[in-house]
């Protein structure tokens, strides 16, 4: 069946540090790829999204590739605030009438200042 | 212009009792979504709307659980009787109608803790 699989947190960053987040998926036929992103006390976000294989999805210095060899989509960020403090979830949706999204688990992401 | 609403934003109840979780979505997008997430899970669809039918309820745990949108604006989803496992943060999606990969908007979630 389609999932996804992200890196288990939390994950704690001093500010200005590099980020990673992985993601990897398992989908038939080539689903749309997305990263969500739930602040403190706020809904979840979307965060950005790659629709093709080799699509970047860019948003607040954050960015992600779709990388359909390796099935990935892992989220990057060059330089982290304390105010990117949340969590991140990594997500699918299929290309057919099945409107639902699958979501990872979430990685819950500190930034220490 | 106001984004999805959820109501209550946490509810503590006891085993067996009933609770109704409500959710507003933007004005104007017929497609309604329910989402959860059970502690330490993924969030899992459960169901969709558009406007007042019930597009997939595939994602539904079982028949204690009822959700409604009737005059297709607001929905409600009822649990009951609650159980345990039932815990978690309940989320609610909205979307424009037409086509399949409109953004869904997601609320800020209701946190429900069954005692």
């Amino acid at each position: 069946g389609n999932s996804v699989t992200q890196m288990e947190g939390p994950v704690t960053l001093s500010e200005e540090a590099f980020l990673t987040i992985n993601c990897t998926y398992t989908a038939t036929g080539y689903p749309s790829l997305f990263w969500y992103v739930q602040y403190p006390g706020e809904g979840l976000q979307l965060l950005l999204k790659a629709t093709k294989a080799d699509d970047k999805g860019s948003n607040k210095g954050f960015e992600a590739t779709y990388r359909k060899e390796t099935t990935s989509f892992h989220l990057e960020k060059g330089s982290v605030q304390v105010s990117d403090s949340a969590v991140y979830f990594c997500a699918l949706k299929k290309r057919n009438r099945d409107d639902k999204i699958i979501f990872g688990k979430g990685t819950r992401l500190h930034i220490l200042p | 212009e106001a984004g999805v609403t959820q109501f209550p934003s946490h509810s503590v109840i006891e085993k067996g009792q009933t609770v109704t979780l409500r959710c507003d979505p933007i004005s104007g997008h017929d497609n309604l979504y329910w989402y959860r997430r059970v502690m330490g899970k993924e969030i899992k669809f459960l169901l969709h709307f558009v406007k007042e039918s019930k597009q997939d309820e595939s994602g539904m745990p079982n028949n204690r659980f009822l959700a409604e949108r009737t005059g297709g604006t607001y929905s409600t989803l009822k649990v009951q009787p609650a159980e345990l496992e039932d815990s978690g943060v309940y989320f609610c999606a909205s979307s424009r109608p037409g086509r399949l990969m409109n953004e869904q908007f997601f609320g800020p979630g209701t946190r429900l803790t069954v005692l």
